[in-house]
């Protein structure tokens, strides 16, 4: 099993949709998570970091279920501008620090 | 806060020479510092961890001969990629945190063609 798995892509949504993005790890004692954009030929930027209670950032709602080791992003009103790779990235901890990332999902929001 | 500056953005070189790459955390001290490399439509990979004054530590298949990592400075590491090959063109970015709670912020990236 891949240490971080994601929704397959693309995703091609309509101007004003909603789109759920998942993901799921595989290592139990993952700390700390988070959704990051990357835009084409871009670095990585974070989007938010997702909380055990959950977390609403305007349109974007992230959400954590640790017992299943599950994340979801939830955009509500897809805008063009969405349109980009959403990457579900993982922080280990233990001393480590180190992220581990999904391989993404691709998001096309179209007029 | 929390920016991370990676130069040059893109850079063409010939078979056999080398590289530098810099990466600079502008406005907080990072005392480990990662480097990624990113093949097209592919996720990032961690190559190596790059910490303050001491030796990088690098990911399993990544040749620390090739890819050397010097990390001098609370706010400097640099990746030189030494006798540079076609199959070493990639998307090589950096990245920092001043603490965890802050996320991971990254470089710009380098992209890198070797021709």
């Amino acid at each position: 099993r891949k240490e971080v798995e994601q929704d397959p892509g693309p995703f091609n949504v309509p101007e004003g949709a909603t789109v759920a993005f998942n993901c799921t790890y595989s290592n139990s004692a993952s700390q700390s998570f988070f959704w990051y954009r990357q835009d084409c030929r871009k670095e990585p930027k974070l989007l938010m970091s997702v909380y055990s209670s959950g977390n609403e950032d305007g349109r974007f709602t992230a959400q954590l279920n640790r017992a299943s080791q599950y994340i979801s992003l939830l955009i509500r009103d897809s805008k063009l501008s969405d349109s980009a790779t959403y990457l579900c990235v993982v922080y280990s901890g233990a001393g480590s620090y180190q992220l581990t990332f999904g391989k993404g999902t691709k998001l096309s929001v179209i007029p | 806060g929390a920016v991370v500056s990676q130069h040059p953005s893109w850079v063409i070189c010939k078979s056999g020479t080398s590289v530098k790459i810099e990466c600079r955390s502008l406005d907080f001290q990072a005392t480990t510092m990662f480097w990624y490399r990113q093949f097209p439509k592919q996720s990032l990979m961690l190559m190596a961890t790059s910490n303050e004054g001491s030796k990088a530590t690098y990911e399993q298949g990544v040749e620390k001969d090739k890819f050397l990592i010097n990390h001098a400075s609370l706010t400097l590491s640099t990746l030189t990629v030494t006798s540079a090959h076609p199959e070493d063109s990639s998307f090589y970015i950096c990245s920092a945190s001043p603490g965890i709670s802050y996320g991971y912020t990254f470089g710009s990236g380098t992209r890198l063609t070797v021709v």
